[in-house]
């Protein structure tokens, strides 16, 4: 069985560029979930997607935003772009109905602002 | 609001001693709590979670952890390591009242050999 897939594994941006970022979640789960890990300070929730309605987001700015399709792949996007948004961006997926957060992560998109 | 603190952001043992990685934790709820371990240039993958059967959890690669409320701890421990556990490890809550799961800073564990 395929897990959690992302890409691009790597990119390089510029200020003020946009990105997208794009997960397959594991077949059967429906739960996406987008997490920023920047360098010495840990995974911060970004935002959570289930059945294609956006449920929670953190405290990020709205150029911060993403999208689930029907198929529950899901997509952030990230505009005009800081030197801070550089980190590893990591999403992971969850069965339907599950109750105890076990996530299921992919490798991420390590993202490079210059 | 739930919350996870880790103690130390670095941990470096010998080959073979005993590995403690502390987890401290606040909730107004009874928590579940995790403990993921991220290999160099990976996303992270499940060692053990507490879900409020046993209070002693054990995970793959021979680690286990022990919930304590009167502490609010989960600390992680193996009782031998080996350089294969040369990695970074997170402990994590689970918040569904607010729908996301916390994860604290992470602990990067190093073993001597």
């Amino acid at each position: 069985e395929a897990g959690v897939t992302q890409s691009p594994t790597h990119l390089i941006k510029t200020r003020g560029q946009q990105v997208t970022l794009r997960c397959s979640p594991i077949s059967g789960h429906t739960s996406v979930y987008w997490y920023q890990q920047a360098l010495g300070l840990g995974l911060q929730f970004l935002l959570w997607y289930d059945e294609g309605e956006e449920r929670n987001r953190g405290n990020f700015p709205p150029r911060f935003s993403g999208r689930q399709f029907p198929n529950y792949s899901s997509e952030l996007n990230v505009n005009a772009l800081e030197l801070e948004d550089s980190a590893l961006y990591l999403c992971a997926s969850t069965l339907p109905g599950t109750d105890t957060g076990e996530l299921f992560f992919g490798e991420g998109s390590r993202l490079t602002v210059l | 609001a739930q919350s996870v603190t880790q103690l130390g952001s670095h941990v470096s043992v010998s080959e073979g001693a005993l590995v403690l990685l502390r987890c401290n934790y606040s909730s107004s709820v009874p928590p579940y709590l995790f403990w993921y371990v991220q290999y160099p240039n990976q996303g992270l993958q499940l060692l053990l979670k507490y879900t409020s059967a046993a209070t002693l959890v054990k995970g793959i690669n021979g680690f286990e952890a022990e919930f304590k409320k009167s502490e609010t701890s989960f600390h992680l421990t193996k009782p031998s390591a080996h350089m294969s556990d040369a990695a970074e490890y997170f402990c994590a809550v689970s918040d569904f009242s607010a729908s996301k799961i916390i994860f604290g800073s992470g602990t990067r564990l190093s073993i001597r050999p």
